[in-house]
């Protein structure tokens, strides 16, 4: 079975360049999370979808992240401006049934974004 | 706001030795999960937990939840190089609730 998949793997732009994480969840799953790995922070929810609407996007640092999930098997996280302590690696995972926290999550493999 | 903390950060052991990692909460939890994350890797769901003092084993891994539901403890016997990595318990308040993830316990291992 396919697993969430996220593009890019490795991303290295300059600050103040716009930049796009994508993600697709593993088929049939209805919870979709966006997390944010830093060695100072660990492991952050930036906003997780259900039924592809945004339920809870309070970990969203600021109004220069935004996140989409058009349908049920695509998401973005867009970060515009970028700012050099954006750098981190960026997690999507999905999960299936009901609201999404009693079921595991199934992780993507990141991106690791790094803005000079 | 709500935490679930975990200790210790950090553990280096001999291989065959025994490792424990803890968290805890201040208020009763719903359900917790266990991941495991490689380095260089992510996170991948070892377990959940639900019942107060539930019990499960994986092998050499024994997981616990406590009878009030505000900690849990994963213990793994006799480590092997494979054990390497970072265990996270992640803790929610309710199954509506978004899951908080403890800060990790990273473990290292002496061959």
């Amino acid at each position: 079975d396919a697993g969430v998949i996220q593009s890019p793997r490795h991303e290295v732009t300059e600050m103040g360049q716009e930049v796009t994480l994508r993600c697709k969840p593993i088929s049939g799953h209805n919870s979709l999370f966006w997390y944010r790995q830093t060695m100072m922070r660990g492991l952050e929810l930036l906003i997780y979808f259900n039924n592809n609407v945004p339920i809870d996007d309070s970990g969203m640092p600021e109004d220069r992240f935004s996140a989409k999930m058009p349908n049920a098997s695509f998401s973005t996280l867009k970060i515009q401006p970028s700012e050099p302590r954006d750098s981190a690696v960026y997690f999507c995972a999905s999960s299936n049934r009901g609201t999404g926290f009693d079921q595991p999550q199934h992780f993507g493999d990141g991106t690791r974004l790094s803005i000079l | 706001g709500q935490q679930v903390m975990q200790i210790p950060q950090y553990q280096h052991v001999q291989e065959g030795e025994d490792f424990t990692t803890y968290c805890n909460s201040s208020t009763t939890l719903s359900n917790i999960q266990w991941y495991k994350q490689r380095p260089g890797g992510h996170p991948v769901f070892l377990i959940q937990l639900v019942k107060s003092g539930e019990v499960k084993k994986q092998k050499r891994l024994t997981f616990q939840f406590g009878e009030a539901k505000k900690n849990s403890s994963l213990h793994i016997t006799a480590t092997q190089t494979t054990d390497v990595g970072t265990y996270f318990c992640a803790g929610a308040y309710s199954s509506a609730s978004k899951i908080i993830f403890g800060s990790g316990t990273r473990l290292s291992i002496r061959p």
